[in-house]
C-alpha cells in the first residue's frame, strides 16, 4: 500500500505570493491532518480535515487556509506569503475520526525569499 | 493544550551502546506515537503506544499512562538510527498531535 504522498516536495516563493500544498492520503484514509515545522517553534497543528469538513484548526492566521477533495485528497494555502512562514509543511493520514495512528508523508520544503 | 517535554535533547553514542529517550506529558492521552524524523524530514512510525510495551527489533517503548511518561529504548545502536525522535501525544480523537521538542540522536562509529 503507498504511503502519504505530498507534492511538490521543494518550493522557493517570494514574500506576498501565495502558495498551494497537495497531500493524498493512505488509500482508504479518509482524515488529512496538516503540520508546519520550524526550527524555532518546532512541530505545530495547522488543521484536521474529514469527509471534506475541517474538523479542528491550530493557531494560525486566516493567510493559512485548506480543503479536501471528495477522494479525501488535501490542500493547504498559504496567501500572502511571509518570510517566517518558511518550514517544512507535513500532511498525516489516518483512517477516519476515530482512528488514533497517524502516518505521515515526506514533507514540503517551503522557502520564501 | 498539553505539554510534552523530551529529554535528553541531545544525545551522543558509540556504536553499538544502548540508550533510553523519555517523554513526558502534562494530561492523560489516547494516543501516544514516537517517530524518527529521517535527514529529509519524513516522520517514521515507530510505535504507537498509548499504554504499555511494544518491541520491534532493537527498539522498543513502555508508556506509563498513570503517570504520563513514555519511554523508547534504543539497543546496539547503529549509525542508522540517527536523527531525531520526536513523541507525540492526542488527546480524543480529531484533535490535534501535541509534539514534543524531540531528542537529536548521533551515533558515532
Amino acid at each position: 500500500k503507498a504511503g502519504v504522498t505530498q507534492t511538490p516536495r521543494y518550493l522557493i516563493k517570494t514574500r506576498g505570493q501565495q502558495v498551494t500544498l497537495s497531500c493524498s492520503p493512505i488509500s482508504g484514509h479518509r482524515s488529512v491532518s496538516w503540520y508546519q515545522q520550524t526550527p524555532g517553534q518546532g512541530l505545530q497543528f495547522l488543521f484536521e480535515y474529514f469527509s471534506e469538513t475541517q474538523r479542528n484548526k491550530g493557531n494560525f492566521p486566516g493567510r493559512f487556509s485548506g480543503r479536501q477533495f471528495s477522494n479525501s485528497r488535501s490542500e493547504m494555502n498559504v496567501s500572502t506569503l511571509e518570510l517566517g512562514d518558511s518550514a517544512l509543511y507535513l500532511c498525516a493520514s489516518k483512517g477516519n475520526h476515530l482512528s488514533y495512528e497517524q502516518y505521515f508523508g515526506p514533507g514540503t520544503r517551503l522557502t520564501v525569499t | 493544550g498539553i505539554q510534552v517535554e523530551q529529554s535528553p535533547p541531545d544525545l551522543i553514542l558509540q556504536e553499538g551502546a544502548n540508550s533510553t529517550l523519555r517523554c513526558n506529558f502534562s494530561d492523560s492521552v489516547n494516543n501516544l506515537q514516537w517517530f524518527h524524523q529521517n535527514p529529509w524530514g519524513q516522520l517514521i512510525n515507530l510505535f504507537y503506544i498509548p499504554s504499555g510495551t511494544k518491541q520491534n527489533g532493537r527498539l522498543s517503548a513502555t508508556t506509563v499512562a498513570t503517570e504520563r511518561y513514555s519511554l523508547l529504548y534504543i539497543s546496539s545502536s547503529q549509525t542508522t538510527d540517527s536523527g531525531v525522535y520526536f513523541c507525540a501525544v492526542e488527546r480524543g480523537t480529531g484533535n490535534q498531535f501535541y509534539f514534543g521538542t524531540g531528542t537529536s540522536l548521533t551515533v558515532i562509529p
